[in-house]
């Protein structure tokens, strides 16, 4: 499957604890997204890469949330001292893009889903 | 503020019957649309887009959906459902150009059509 992969696929962590996800992008775009989605939500976009650049940061994004992408290709999340408001699942996205359009298509993962207890 | 409104949370509907999911926006500026699905078990996955030229526009499996700029709505439509068509469908906007690359997302319709 040349898809996006994310793993784990699941996560259960207690409150207090630090986790990390990782996002694989297809292999030749450039462009890489993490959206947050809780149940009967739209996602919600937490952050963007282009290539190993972050160039946006959502404002849900709080000093415990960090975002890599350290050669412009897989991606990790890491989330720090989890709270039971961070359950959600997490998607990856990725995209090849040129210029400063902004209507290409989003190939997803099938995200992580993280519990808090 | 940004916003995407869908009207209907939950549709059920049976095979072969007409299907229209409404989606209004609220964005200043030019907008990119879009129609993402997700399928039970699945990742999201693009239906169809708009960003310029004819408002309307076809997407995979029968999809089309018309962009009316003076409703500032881009409305989801299939002239007869299959049951395969049972999925979340998400519509999301984001500005046509510039750095600001975040989509904005509806909260989604569920539909479930009947065999």
């Amino acid at each position: 499957d040349t898809g996006v992969s994310q793993d784990p696929r699941h996560k259960i962590t207690k409150r207090g604890q630090n986790v990390t996800f990782r996002c694989d992008p297809i292999s030749e775009h450039n462009r890489l997204y993490w959206y947050r989605q809780t149940l009967g939500q739209g996602p919600e976009f937490l952050t963007y890469f282009q290539n190993e650049a972050q160039l946006e940061k959502s404002r849900l994004l709080s000093d415990r949330f960090s975002a890599e992408r350290p050669k412009g290709s897989f991606s990790t999340l890491e989330i720090q001292r989890t709270e039971q408001g961070d359950s959600a699942m997490y998607l990856c996205a990725s995209s090849f893009g040129t210029g400063i359009a902004t209507n290409e298509k989003l190939f997803f993962g099938s995200g992580t889903q993280l519990s808090v207890l | 503020a940004q916003s995407v409104s869908q009207h209907n949370h939950h549709v059920i509907l049976s095979e072969a019957a007409s299907l229209e999911l409404g989606c209004n926006y609220s964005y200043g500026g030019t907008v990119n649309l879009f129609w993402y699905v997700q399928y039970p078990g699945q990742h999201l996955q693009l239906l169809l887009k708009y960003f310029s030229g004819d408002p309307l526009v076809k997407g995979i499996k029968g999809f089309e959906a018309e962009f009316i700029k003076s409703k500032f709505s881009f409305n989801l439509r299939k002239p007869s459902v299959q049951w395969s068509d049972t999925a979340e469908y998400f519509c999301a906007v984001n500005a046509r150009a510039g750095n600001n690359r975040k989509l904005i997302w509806g909260l989604g319709t569920s539909l479930a059509v009947n065999p």
